[in-house]
């Protein structure tokens, strides 16, 4: 079965530092996304990419937050300083149709910590 | 109103019993809706739709009332691998979907 996968599974970081999350969505799909959530709470929408580039973000995606797609098949999640509050799960997530449909397939999940 | 609220929980249940979770949402022009299962520490999966006025598969009952804008989870003949946490979805118009914080169940033999 396709599946979303992610890397790495845990990073751990100091903060102020740059961390790139990679994430390889499954392949025929067109949409792209990225979720995090924080240790015992809700996963919230940071950001979403279609056709090359971002279609909705949040709040929470700031300009420390930045997406890419740099080939074909990895699409890639930036935080250019990370803050302590930055510490959560992040999962990618992927749909054939818009995320409004409803069926994301999400990753396993990165989890970053930064001390 | 929060765009969508759960009771959290947890429901600590008997094996082989039914149970029902609840989820308000307040965009009354949302059309679809959906219940996903996260285990603990594992990422969200879709676990079903509800885009008229309920749904059913196997033992999982979803139905949507849209004059008081809420949907709910039925849960019947529960078993010890249902234990996870039912999270409410909602997309808000052109907008990705918005999770609920989740309602945490666990089944107990």
């Amino acid at each position: 079965e396709p599946e979303v996968t992610q890397t790495p599974s845990h990073q751990v970081t100091q903060m102020g530092q740059e961390v790139i999350l990679r994430c390889v969505p499954i392949s025929n799909h067109l949409y792209f996304y990225w979720y995090r959530q924080i240790l015992g709470q809700k996963v919230e929408f940071l950001v979403s990419f279609y056709n090359n580039e971002i279609s909705e973000k949040s709040e929470i995606f700031d300009d420390q937050f930045s997406v890419e797609r740099p080939d074909g098949s990895n699409f890639t999640l930036k935080i250019r300083s990370t803050k302590l509050e930055d510490s959560a799960m992040y999962f990618c997530a992927s749909s054939l149709a818009g995320g409004n449909t409803g069926e994301l397939f999400f990753g396993e999940g990165s989890r970053l910590t930064v001390l | 109103r929060k765009e969508v609220e759960q009771d959290p929980g947890p429901f600590n249940v008997p094996e082989g019993a039914t149970v029902a979770f609840n989820c308000t949402y307040s965009n009354s022009a949302s059309q679809s809706f959906f219940w996903y299962r996260q285990d603990c520490r594992k990422e969200p999966k879709l676990l079903m739709s509800v885009y008229s006025s309920g749904n059913e598969d196997g033992r999982f009952t979803a139905q949507l009332n849209r004059a008081s804008q809420y949907i709910s989870l039925l849960i019947r003949d529960s078993k010890l691998s249902d234990s996870a946490t039912y999270l409410c979805v909602v997309p808000l118009g052109n907008t990705p979907l918005v999770f609920g914080k989740g309602t945490r169940l666990s089944v107990i033999a």
